[in-house]
């Protein structure tokens, strides 16, 4: 069965950098697009971009260029959101979904929780 | 401020239907296709409806969606308590190349 397992928690101070991973099971890894989406405390669903799992050519939303990277490693079918330069707004849940088409995020991670603090 | 826009709340009580509305534009549910996900408390979003009225695998046929020009709405009938949940739409924004969605509904199942 398709399975997108994220890394635990993490607590940043901040200007430090955190990097979460996604490892995909039960299907070909390179077929699929990985997205990343991020919940703040209390809030809706932001869409981050996503990452050519094919290619490893990534595509960043608005206001994610710059300290947000998506990468991948093939070999281990996962992928990695880093972000550098934490800032205490960065606090959240981020997820992984693999995109069945434009959009249709039928797999997700359980979510990964950063919290910034000082 | 989301791009797509939906009611904060409906309520309604077990057994009632209730019905969900996503407003957008000509550039993103006016041209492409709606995705409505379900998020019970603390866990991650599951995929309710896809292509503005598909139903997943496992999905009830008490969940339905629809989509009228820049307008989805997610049609729940048959209420229950597990059905308390947040709900959102996402859908692709042509002109802003990035995917969007609604600020999401909360649904009590009074």
């Amino acid at each position: 069965q398709v399975q997108l397992v994220q890394s635990g928690s993490e607590l940043k101070r901040p200007g430090a950098s955190v990097k979460v991973s996604c490892k995909t099971s039960g299907y070909t890894f390179n077929v699929y697009s990985i997205n990343w989406l991020r919940q703040a405390p209390g809030q809706g669903l932001e869409w981050m971009g996503w990452i050519n799992a094919n290619t490893g050519n990534p595509t960043y939303a608005q206001g994610f260029a710059g300290r947000f990277v998506f990468s991948l490693d093939s070999s281990v079918s996962t992928a990695y959101l880093q972000i550098s330069s934490l800032e205490a707004e960065d606090t959240a849940v981020y997820y992984c979904a693999r995109d069945a088409a434009t959009i249709r995020f039928d797999y997700w991670g359980q979510g990964a929780l950063v919290i910034v603090s000082s | 401020q989301s791009v797509l826009t939906q009611p904060p709340s409906v309520s309604a009580a077990p057994g009632q239907r209730v019905t969900i509305s996503c407003s957008g534009s000509s550039s993103d549910i006016g041209n492409n296709y709606v995705s409505w996900y379900q998020q019970l408390p603390g866990t991650a979003p599951k995929l309710l409806i896809y292509d503005n009225n598909k139903r997943p695998s496992g999905i009830p046929d008490r969940f339905s969606g629809s989509k009228s020009g820049t307008s989805a709405t997610l049609d729940i009938t048959g209420l229950q308590t597990g059905d308390e949940a947040d709900y959102y739409c996402g859908t692709w924004d042509s002109s802003l190349s990035a995917g969007v969605f609604g600020g999401g509904t909360k649904l009590t199942v009074l």
